[in-house]
């Protein structure tokens, strides 16, 4: 099955600064890749995916890229604010499908004032 | 649409008894997924539907969980008899099948079990 490493499992970075998050996954089959922010005693919710026919995807200050070749991703936030402290899952779908998604470890970034 | 609803957002129970979590999926949506979440293990795939139909279940840890999805808009995870490591905070998830523009997860709010 999938395997899908996630790191760093922390971090923290100034306010204003950029973030950046990297995963890799085993199964070269897998097409879809979904990250998820996950406040304190929240649900994951998702903020950003992106497909293996794309390279690079943005959403105002969130980025993702993928190297499909290298079987590695990566999520990029700009600008950091206070409201992006949470935990950060990566995931990677399973066999070319949609259906079961492997998720990372997660990385819990902290904003620093 | 509430999105995907789960019930009881908390539960405390005695070592050996039934639990049942329940699950409402967002309508249209006819794939769900059950995750347990611990912060050894992080977030584990437990057993997943296809239109009702479980499609892998090789994360279910033992035979003491069962999954079933009896309609579109229903699904239950049982935990019979439960123990103290089955303490974690299980969520449910649905999506579009594959194929579709959209497929990323929605997940429920979680419950959040305590096995004492």
């Amino acid at each position: 099955g999938e395997n899908v490493e996630q790191h760093p499992s922390t971090l923290s970075v100034q306010e204003g600064d950029s973030a950046v998050i990297k995963c890799t996954y085993s199964d070269s089959a897998s097409n879809y890749f979904p990250w998820y922010k996950q406040e304190l005693g929240k649900r994951p919710q998702l903020i950003i995916d992106i497909r293996s026919n794309v390279g690079e995807k943005k959403d105002q200050r969130i980025a993702v890229t993928l190297n499909k070749t290298a079987k590695h991703f990566s999520l990029h936030i700009t600008e950091t604010q206070p409201e992006d402290s949470a935990v950060y899952f990566c995931a990677a779908n399973e066999g070319g499908g949609a259906d079961g998604l492997t998720f990372g470890k997660g990385t819990h970034l902290i904003i620093q004032p | 649409d509430a999105g995907v609803i789960q019930s009881p957002r908390h539960e405390v129970t005695e070592m050996g008894q039934e639990v049942t979590l329940r699950c409402k999926p967002i309508s249209g949506h006819n794939s769900l997924f059950w995750y347990r979440q611990t912060m050894m293990r992080g977030l584990e795939l437990l057993i997943y539907f296809n239109n009702n139909v479980p499609i892998d279940d090789s994360g279910m840890p033992e035979d003491r969980f069962s999954a079933k999805m009896p309609n579109a808009s229903f699904s239950t995870l049982k935990i019979q008899p439960s123990e103290p490591r089955d303490s974690a905070v299980y969520f449910c998830a649905s999506s579009l099948a594959r194929g579709r523009p959209n497929y990323g997860y929605t997940f429920g709010s979680g419950t959040r079990l305590t096995v004492v």
